[in-house]
């Protein structure tokens, strides 16, 4: 079975540019998360899916970042414009169900915002 | 209070002894509590989740809960230095949404 697949691995951008992140979700999973996770923190929820409908989006800063899960499957979270406090790894990871399901979590993207 | 907290660490234990983790949640509401393991540069992997009270173990591994008093643990038995990692607390409070502790760094002595 294939994994949560993230892309790109690596981004570097200066402040004030946009970015865009891609996930492809585990396939059957109907829950897809987007995290962020800065360095010597725990991941901190940015948005949730159920299908392609939005579960949770309440820490998501939506003056700069969206997100959309079309057809139910693919994901991307795009961040417009950067700030330097953006520099974190963005975690995609999916589950069967939400919330009481074991979610499997993608390889990640590491962002420099400079 | 946070939602979720754990002792960041580092939590230093020799090769072979019990390393032993805490965290503790505030939402008295809280089902479902997994630990999940996160090596330096590498994303997080469940290692167990528990729902009721009391002992569960797989392995080397056993989760402990108590929803008395809000605090999930999870020993590692014969501890390796290949379990050197940051591990993570996970809790799905009433909201629904999983809330994850900032983690306690482990680091096996060999």
């Amino acid at each position: 079975e294939a994994g949560v697949a993230q892309s790109p691995r690596y981004k570097i951008i200066e402040k004030r540019q946009s970015v865009a992140f891609w996930c492809n979700p585990i396939s059957g999973h109907a829950t897809l998360y987007w995290y962020q996770q800065i360095l010597g923190q725990g991941p901190k929820l940015l948005i949730q899916f159920q299908n392609n409908g939005v579960v949770d989006d309440s820490q998501l800063p939506k003056d700069r970042f969206s997100a959309e899960r079309l057809k139910g499957v693919d994901s991307t979270l795009k961040i417009q414009p950067a700030k330097l406090e953006d520099s974190a790894v963005y975690l995609c990871a999916s589950s069967l169900r939400p919330s009481t399901d074991t979610q499997y979590f993608g390889p990640g993207t590491r962002l420099t915002v400079l | 209070q946070k939602e979720v907290e754990q002792n960041s660490g580092p939590l230093s234990v020799p090769e072979g002894a019990i390393a032993s983790l805490n965290c503790t949640y505030s939402d008295r509401g809280s089902q479902s509590f997994f630990w999940y393991r996160q090596y330096s540069g590498k994303s997080p992997e469940l290692i167990m989740f528990i729902y009721s009270n009391g002992d569960k173990e797989d392995g080397r591994f056993t989760a402990q809960l108590n929803k008395a008093s809000q605090y999930v643990s999870l020993l590692i038995r014969d501890s390796q230095p290949s379990d050197s990692a940051t591990y993570l607390c996970a809790v799905n409070p009433t909201s629904g949404k999983v809330i994850f502790g900032p983690g306690t760094s482990l680091s096996v002595i060999p």
